[in-house]
């Protein structure tokens, strides 16, 4: 059974870097031709999706926040991170992890930017 | 870009009722559409994906059609654990795009 587990810093200061992990396990997360993606959802809003990166290394970002985005792949440690930089207030958010399309999804990590 | 709208974004049901949520694409995204449930303080669940087809697991209750650019998903007898919030998703091969959902509470 694959099981996607976030983690990382849950307070973040503004104008720093945010930084999260995924780790995965029940997969090997550089066989086959999946996709692995971020999203998130701010309190009481809808989904954003930020991202997804390749078992082989390739990236799709939203535009939106292509420019602060940056994703990677840990083989080594089966975990595939986001890091988001300068972030503010509008960056607090529950930040999903999930495996291409169909999941699973990882149980969402609240991220609050705040000094 | 393509927008992705649903509608009603609230709707209040009695268990037993049949639910009709309807999303709308801005433009033809052809079969290339998902449905989630999601319920508070937990990670979205996908029910029906490529417009209509049900993910393993899902009951036959819920239903999805549509193609181009309107879809509709269909609880056919709403159950309790039916009480969540819906979002329709538009995927293709670069990104995902979601609708503003429709959440579904009990009249």
């Amino acid at each position: 059974q694959v099981q996607l587990q976030e983690s990382g810093p849950r307070l973040v200061e503004p104008s720093q870097t945010l930084s999260l992990k995924c780790t995965v396990s029940g997969d090997s997360i550089s066989s086959g031709y999946w996709y692995w993606n971020w999203l998130r959802q701010p309190a009481g809003k809808g989904l954003e999706y930020i991202g997804r990166i390749y078992a082989r290394g390739g990236t799709d970002y939203n535009p939106s926040l292509k420019s602060r985005v940056t994703m990677s792949v840990d083989a080594s440690n089966n975990q595939f991170s986001l890091r988001l930089t300068s972030v503010t207030a509008a960056d607090t958010a529950v930040y999903y992890c999930t495996k291409d399309l169909l999941g699973p999804w990882g149980q969402g990590i609240l991220v609050t930017v705040s000094s | 870009d393509i927008q992705m709208t649903q509608s009603p974004s609230t709707l209040s049901a009695s268990v037993g009722d049949r639910v009709t949520i309807t999303c709308r694409a801005s433009q033809s995204i052809s079969s290339w559409l998902a449905w989630y449930q999601q319920k508070p303080g937990k990670a979205p669940k996908v029910l029906i994906y490529m417009a209509s087809t049900l993910e393993s697991g899902v009951p036959s209750r819920f239903s999805g059609s549509g193609s181009g650019t309107e879809f509709t998903l269909t609880i056919s007898s709403l159950q309790p654990g039916d009480f969540a919030t819906y979002y329709c998703q538009h995927y293709n091969t670069f990104s995902w795009t979601f609708g503003q959902g429709t959440k579904v509470e009990i009249k």
